[in-house]
Protein backbone atom coordinates (compact mmCIF):
# COMPACT_ATOMS: atom_id res chain seq x y z
CA UNK A 1 0.00 0.00 0.00
CA UNK A 2 2.76 2.64 -0.42
CA UNK A 3 0.73 4.18 -3.08
CA UNK A 4 -0.27 7.12 -0.52
CA UNK A 5 1.46 8.67 1.72
CA UNK A 6 0.83 11.08 4.45
CA UNK A 7 3.33 12.87 6.92
CA UNK A 8 3.54 13.36 9.46
CA UNK A 9 2.44 10.43 11.59
CA UNK A 10 2.06 12.47 14.97
CA UNK A 11 1.58 16.10 14.68
CA UNK A 12 1.21 18.28 18.02
CA UNK A 13 -0.74 21.53 17.73
CA UNK A 14 -0.40 25.12 20.55
CA UNK A 15 -3.07 27.06 20.85
CA UNK A 16 -4.03 29.51 18.20
CA UNK A 17 -1.68 27.36 15.39
CA UNK A 18 -2.51 26.56 12.13
CA UNK A 19 -1.18 23.10 11.11
CA UNK A 20 -0.82 21.41 7.48
CA UNK A 21 -0.95 17.67 7.28
CA UNK A 22 0.60 16.58 4.12
CA UNK A 23 -0.99 13.77 1.77
CA UNK A 24 0.44 12.66 -1.67
CA UNK A 25 -0.18 9.97 -4.01
CA UNK A 26 1.52 8.32 -6.70
CA UNK A 27 -1.53 6.17 -8.16
CA UNK A 28 -2.46 8.82 -11.05
CA UNK A 29 -6.25 9.18 -8.99
CA UNK A 30 -8.67 11.88 -9.76
CA UNK A 31 -9.99 11.58 -6.47
CA UNK A 32 -9.03 12.61 -2.83
CA UNK A 33 -10.41 12.66 0.17
CA UNK A 34 -9.65 13.66 4.03
CA UNK A 35 -11.60 11.93 6.66
CA UNK A 36 -11.27 12.44 10.29
CA UNK A 37 -11.87 9.29 12.83
CA UNK A 38 -13.17 9.69 16.42
CA UNK A 39 -13.30 6.85 18.51
CA UNK A 40 -16.87 5.62 18.15
CA UNK A 41 -17.58 8.28 15.35
CA UNK A 42 -16.35 5.80 12.43
CA UNK A 43 -14.69 7.97 9.79
CA UNK A 44 -16.48 11.64 8.83
CA UNK A 45 -15.50 13.27 5.77
CA UNK A 46 -13.58 16.75 5.88
CA UNK A 47 -13.36 17.92 2.16
CA UNK A 48 -12.91 15.75 -0.81
CA UNK A 49 -11.84 16.71 -4.53
CA UNK A 50 -12.23 14.69 -7.69
CA UNK A 51 -10.30 17.39 -9.97
CA UNK A 52 -7.26 19.85 -10.19
CA UNK A 53 -7.95 23.01 -8.90
CA UNK A 54 -11.66 22.31 -7.30
CA UNK A 55 -12.86 20.62 -4.15
CA UNK A 56 -16.13 20.55 -1.77
CA UNK A 57 -17.00 20.65 1.71
CA UNK A 58 -17.89 17.74 3.58
CA UNK A 59 -19.96 17.00 6.40
CA UNK A 60 -17.55 18.46 8.85
CA UNK A 61 -15.52 21.11 7.20
CA UNK A 62 -15.72 23.68 9.44
CA UNK A 63 -12.22 24.83 10.95
CA UNK A 64 -10.44 23.48 8.08
CA UNK A 65 -9.20 24.07 4.85
CA UNK A 66 -7.48 22.51 1.58
CA UNK A 67 -6.06 22.97 -1.29
CA UNK A 68 -5.40 20.61 -5.03
CA UNK A 69 -2.98 22.91 -7.03
CA UNK A 70 -1.38 19.31 -8.36
CA UNK A 71 -2.90 16.02 -9.02
CA UNK A 72 -0.73 14.07 -6.66
CA UNK A 73 -1.01 15.99 -3.32
CA UNK A 74 -4.20 17.26 -1.24
CA UNK A 75 -2.80 18.84 2.17
CA UNK A 76 -5.26 19.26 4.58
CA UNK A 77 -4.82 22.16 7.06
CA UNK A 78 -6.60 22.23 10.41
CA UNK A 79 -6.59 26.10 11.31
CA UNK A 80 -7.09 27.29 14.82
CA UNK A 81 -10.84 27.81 14.38
CA UNK A 82 -11.32 24.05 14.92
CA UNK A 83 -11.60 24.12 18.53
CA UNK A 84 -11.44 20.20 18.67
CA UNK A 85 -9.16 19.09 16.40
CA UNK A 86 -7.35 15.87 18.64
CA UNK A 87 -7.93 13.22 16.21
CA UNK A 88 -6.74 10.41 13.54
CA UNK A 89 -6.66 12.12 10.30
CA UNK A 90 -6.91 9.52 6.88
CA UNK A 91 -6.46 10.69 3.33
CA UNK A 92 -7.60 8.67 0.56
CA UNK A 93 -8.35 8.68 -3.43
CA UNK A 94 -9.59 6.76 -5.48
CA UNK A 95 -9.57 6.14 -9.53
CA UNK A 96 -13.56 7.29 -10.17
CA UNK A 97 -13.63 6.46 -13.39
CA UNK A 98 -12.91 2.87 -12.99
CA UNK A 99 -15.00 0.34 -12.61
CA UNK A 100 -13.60 -0.31 -9.05
CA UNK A 101 -14.21 2.19 -6.80
CA UNK A 102 -11.53 0.73 -3.81
CA UNK A 103 -10.45 3.21 -1.72
CA UNK A 104 -7.00 3.63 -0.84
CA UNK A 105 -5.84 5.02 2.38
CA UNK A 106 -3.17 6.67 3.18
CA UNK A 107 -1.55 5.27 6.92
CA UNK A 108 -2.74 8.93 8.80
CA UNK A 109 -1.67 10.75 11.21
CA UNK A 110 -2.39 11.80 14.80
CA UNK A 111 -2.92 15.26 15.78
CA UNK A 112 -3.25 16.17 19.41
CA UNK A 113 -3.65 19.70 21.32
CA UNK A 114 -0.53 20.77 23.42
CA UNK B 1 -27.68 12.93 1.97
CA UNK B 2 -26.87 9.13 2.90
CA UNK B 3 -26.71 8.06 6.11
CA UNK B 4 -25.49 4.75 7.26
CA UNK B 5 -26.09 3.26 10.58
CA UNK B 6 -23.96 -0.22 11.53
CA UNK B 7 -24.71 -2.79 14.55
CA UNK B 8 -23.68 -3.34 17.25
CA UNK B 9 -21.09 -1.11 18.11
CA UNK B 10 -19.18 -4.03 19.80
CA UNK B 11 -18.78 -8.14 18.92
CA UNK B 12 -17.39 -10.88 21.23
CA UNK B 13 -17.58 -14.28 19.97
CA UNK B 14 -15.59 -17.60 20.88
CA UNK B 15 -12.84 -18.46 18.31
CA UNK B 16 -14.68 -20.32 15.62
CA UNK B 17 -17.93 -19.48 16.24
CA UNK B 18 -19.46 -16.52 12.99
CA UNK B 19 -19.64 -13.37 13.51
CA UNK B 20 -22.66 -11.12 11.95
CA UNK B 21 -22.63 -7.69 11.36
CA UNK B 22 -25.57 -5.30 10.01
CA UNK B 23 -25.78 -2.17 8.43
CA UNK B 24 -28.75 0.16 7.15
CA UNK B 25 -28.77 2.85 4.51
CA UNK B 26 -30.99 6.05 3.84
CA UNK B 27 -30.74 6.66 0.11
CA UNK B 28 -32.44 4.11 -2.56
CA UNK B 29 -29.94 5.18 -5.28
CA UNK B 30 -27.04 4.21 -3.41
CA UNK B 31 -24.90 1.43 -5.37
CA UNK B 32 -21.75 0.16 -4.15
CA UNK B 33 -21.31 -0.74 -0.53
CA UNK B 34 -17.60 -2.16 0.71
CA UNK B 35 -16.67 -3.26 4.04
CA UNK B 36 -13.78 -2.64 5.43
CA UNK B 37 -11.13 -3.88 8.44
CA UNK B 38 -8.96 -1.89 10.45
CA UNK B 39 -6.88 -3.39 13.12
CA UNK B 40 -5.16 -1.03 15.60
CA UNK B 41 -3.03 1.98 14.80
CA UNK B 42 -3.46 0.91 11.34
CA UNK B 43 -5.38 2.39 8.28
CA UNK B 44 -8.68 1.02 7.10
CA UNK B 45 -8.27 -2.52 4.58
CA UNK B 46 -10.64 -3.17 2.10
CA UNK B 47 -12.09 -6.47 2.72
CA UNK B 48 -14.92 -7.14 0.66
CA UNK B 49 -17.40 -5.45 -1.42
CA UNK B 50 -21.03 -5.49 -3.02
CA UNK B 51 -22.79 -3.52 -5.85
CA UNK B 52 -26.83 -2.78 -6.24
CA UNK B 53 -27.12 -5.52 -8.97
CA UNK B 54 -25.74 -9.04 -6.63
CA UNK B 55 -27.55 -9.72 -4.09
CA UNK B 56 -24.63 -12.31 -2.31
CA UNK B 57 -20.57 -12.17 -2.62
CA UNK B 58 -18.23 -14.87 -0.90
CA UNK B 59 -14.72 -14.97 -0.35
CA UNK B 60 -13.68 -17.81 1.47
CA UNK B 61 -14.76 -17.05 4.97
CA UNK B 62 -16.44 -13.72 4.95
CA UNK B 63 -19.58 -12.75 2.75
CA UNK B 64 -21.62 -9.97 2.05
CA UNK B 65 -25.10 -9.78 1.69
CA UNK B 66 -27.60 -6.84 0.56
CA UNK B 67 -31.01 -6.76 0.67
CA UNK B 68 -32.00 -3.36 -1.44
CA UNK B 69 -35.70 -3.60 -0.81
CA UNK B 70 -35.18 -3.02 3.19
CA UNK B 71 -31.61 -0.83 2.43
CA UNK B 72 -29.83 -3.19 4.44
CA UNK B 73 -26.26 -5.29 3.92
CA UNK B 74 -24.64 -7.72 6.59
CA UNK B 75 -21.05 -8.73 6.91
CA UNK B 76 -20.88 -12.36 7.46
CA UNK B 77 -17.69 -13.92 9.15
CA UNK B 78 -16.97 -17.88 9.71
CA UNK B 79 -15.02 -20.12 11.45
CA UNK B 80 -13.69 -16.64 13.48
CA UNK B 81 -10.08 -16.56 14.41
CA UNK B 82 -8.05 -14.16 16.78
CA UNK B 83 -6.37 -12.51 13.91
CA UNK B 84 -10.21 -11.62 12.41
CA UNK B 85 -10.14 -9.12 15.68
CA UNK B 86 -10.58 -5.58 14.17
CA UNK B 87 -12.98 -2.62 13.75
CA UNK B 88 -14.52 -3.06 10.89
CA UNK B 89 -16.63 -0.17 8.60
CA UNK B 90 -19.61 -0.53 6.16
CA UNK B 91 -19.95 2.30 3.81
CA UNK B 92 -22.40 2.96 1.21
CA UNK B 93 -22.51 5.32 -1.99
CA UNK B 94 -23.38 6.57 -5.38
CA UNK B 95 -21.62 7.18 -8.42
CA UNK B 96 -18.91 9.41 -7.40
CA UNK B 97 -19.94 10.92 -4.67
CA UNK B 98 -17.73 9.86 -1.54
CA UNK B 99 -18.17 6.92 0.72
CA UNK B 100 -20.28 7.38 3.36
CA UNK B 101 -19.17 5.08 6.38
CA UNK B 102 -21.34 3.29 9.51
CA UNK B 103 -19.62 3.45 12.86
CA UNK B 104 -17.72 0.88 12.81
CA UNK B 105 -18.23 -2.51 14.94
CA UNK B 106 -15.13 -3.26 17.46
CA UNK B 107 -14.67 -6.97 16.83
CA UNK B 108 -13.19 -9.03 19.28
CA UNK B 109 -12.56 -13.07 19.37
CA UNK B 110 -11.36 -15.01 21.83
CA UNK B 111 -9.10 -18.20 21.64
Amino acid sequence: DGGITQSPKYLFRKEGQNVTLSCEQNLNHDAMYWYRQDPGQGLRLIYYSQIVNDFQKGDIAEGYSVSREKKESFPLTVTSAQKNPTAFYLCASRDQYATNEKLFFGSGTQLSVL
Amino acid sequence: GENVEQHPSTLSVQEGDSAVIKCTYSDSASNYFPWYKQELGKRPQLIIDIRSNVGEKKDQRIAVTLNKTAKHFSLHITETQPEDSAVYFCAASKGNTPLVFGKGTRLSVIA
